[in-house]
């Protein structure tokens, strides 16, 4: 069936460092999105890429978007202990007929510590 | 604004009793879900509704019933608890899809439950 991966699955990592999260589907995607959970939370939308190859930034976070719309990476530049939390991926679940109902399929997340 | 709102936050069960968690939301979106959420495993779906009246099983619906009698609420019950469904359960929202763009998800802030 339809799968989204994501790995690592944790990370950790010192204040300033760099740290990116990869998201693989086994499907082509019209769509991706990326979610943030902090740590007790709840998952926060961030952003959604729909053209292949695309590229976009929010302040330190740069999204990108495979040219085969299969892949999708999360960077983040010099971490602080802000971006703590767990971030996921997100699909749209496509039917039997091939279409999608808006419904999302999540990767199991990357768990970012960072250490002080 | 609220937003999205799960009530209650946190119950305690027993195995074999019944209870139903409420999800209300006033942002008029089509769309509402009912996700678990277990360590390692990332958001689930259990059921979802893309409209009053109509419900639909998502990845994980067994044990589970939904009705959405309103627009607005979407309840999850569980007719018979058992501790394999103990988890944090979240409710999202969202408008449909619009050509290639998928709704962004609006998450309550969870239902803890914990069946003994």
């Amino acid at each position: 069936g339809q799968q989204v991966m994501q790995i690592p699955q944790y990370q950790h990592v010192q204040e300033g460092e760099d740290f990116t999260t990869y998201c693989n589907s086994s499907t082509t995607l019209s769509n991706i999105q990326w979610y943030k959970q902090r740590p007790g939370g709840h998952p926060v939308f961030l952003i959604q890429l729909v053209k292949s190859g695309e590229v976009k930034k929010q302040k330190r976070l740069t999204f990108q978007f495979g040219e085969a719309k299969k892949n999708s990476s999360l960077h983040i530049t010099a971490t602080q202990t802000t971006d703590v939390g767990t971030y996921f991926c997100a699909g749209p679940f496509y039917m039997n007929y091939g279409g999608s109902q808006g419904n999302l399929i999540f990767g199991k997340g990357t768990k970012l510590s960072v250490k002080p | 604004n609220a937003g999205v709102t799960q009530t209650p936050k946190f119950r305690v069960l027993k195995t074999g009793q019944s209870m139903t968690l409420l999800c209300a939301q006033d942002m008029n979106h089509e769309y509402m879900y009912w996700y678990r959420q277990d360590p390692g495993m990332g958001l689930r779906l259990i059921h979802y509704s893309v409209g009053e009246g109509t419900t639909a099983k998502g990845e994980v619906p067994d044990g589970y019933n939904v009705s959405r009698l309103k627009k607005q609420n979407f309840l999850l019950g569980l007719e018979s608890a058992a501790p394999s469904q103990t988890s944090v359960y979240f409710c999202a929202s969202s408008y449909p899809p619009r050509g290639i763009f998928t709704g962004e998800l609006f998450f309550g802030e969870g239902s803890r439950l914990t069946v003994l």
